[in-house]
């Protein structure tokens, strides 16, 4: 079975200062990994994937994450955060079998300081 | 809007009660998944579907039930209703059930038990 730790209940970070949201997972298997976020008051949102390639991964909204296979670690990172990034971030897991579910973290509270 | 139908969006009622919460995927999806959200738990994967049979099972209580119809919508039945069962039920959808699929959330179902 796969699980998730999020290390950090809440993060709370000034505006355009950097931010590092902090992942480790579990499994016996390989794994896909996920960023989801979660705005107020909404279902959650893929933010960014790893599959397989390149270990480090972008979202078009400048957020990036690298999986480190060694550290079992996918942290996610964004350079200079904004207001509207306030939200919950959910890291997640799932098995590299043909149907598997999807296991989330606890989840991350972002909470940026004007 | 995600394209994931959950209804209804919020639903008080008393212990002991029934309760059913419905959601329809996204056009062209196959696969749909039920979550639990609550303070003390996070974000719990209760089951999953896949054209109609169940294909995972998580940490989904006995007086909880759920099936897949063959229009795809599925529903999440609670009974026996517990003030602990107050939570934020969300559905998903993905295309195949795969792990590498990304999921669609919809904007959940808020039940209140009093």
């Amino acid at each position: 079975a796969q699980s998730v730790t999020q290390l950090d209940s809440q993060v709370p970070v000034f505006e355009e200062a950097p931010v590092e949201l902090r992942c480790n997972y579990s499994s016996s298997v390989s794994v896909y990994l996920f960023w989801y976020v979660q705005y107020p008051n909404q279902g959650l949102q893929l933010l960014l994937k790893y599959l397989s390639g390149s270990t480090l991964v972008e979202s078009i909204n400048g957020f990036e994450a690298e999986f480190n296979k060694s550290q079992t670690s996918f942290h996610l990172r964004k350079p200079s955060v904004h207001i509207s990034d306030t939200a919950e971030y959910f890291c997640a897991v799932s098995a590299i079998t043909s149907y598997d579910k999807v296991i989330f973290g606890p989840g991350t509270s972002l909470s940026v300081i004007p | 809007d995600s394209g994931v139908t959950q209804t209804p969006k919020h639903l008080i009622t008393a212990t002991g009660q029934r309760v059913t919460l419905r959601c329809s995927p996204r056009s062209g999806d196959l696969s749909v998944y039920w979550y639990q959200q609550s303070l003390d738990q996070g974000l719990q994967f209760l089951i999953q579907y896949y054209n109609g049979e169940e294909r995972a099972k998580g940490n989904i209580l006995e007086r909880f039930s759920a099936q897949q119809f063959p229009d795809l919508h599925s529903e999440l039945n609670l009974s026996s209703l517990e003030l602990g069962d107050s939570a934020l039920y969300f559905c998903a959808s993905s295309v195949e059930g795969s792990g590498a699929n990304v999921l669609t959330f919809g904007a959940g179902s808020r039940l209140t038990v009093l």
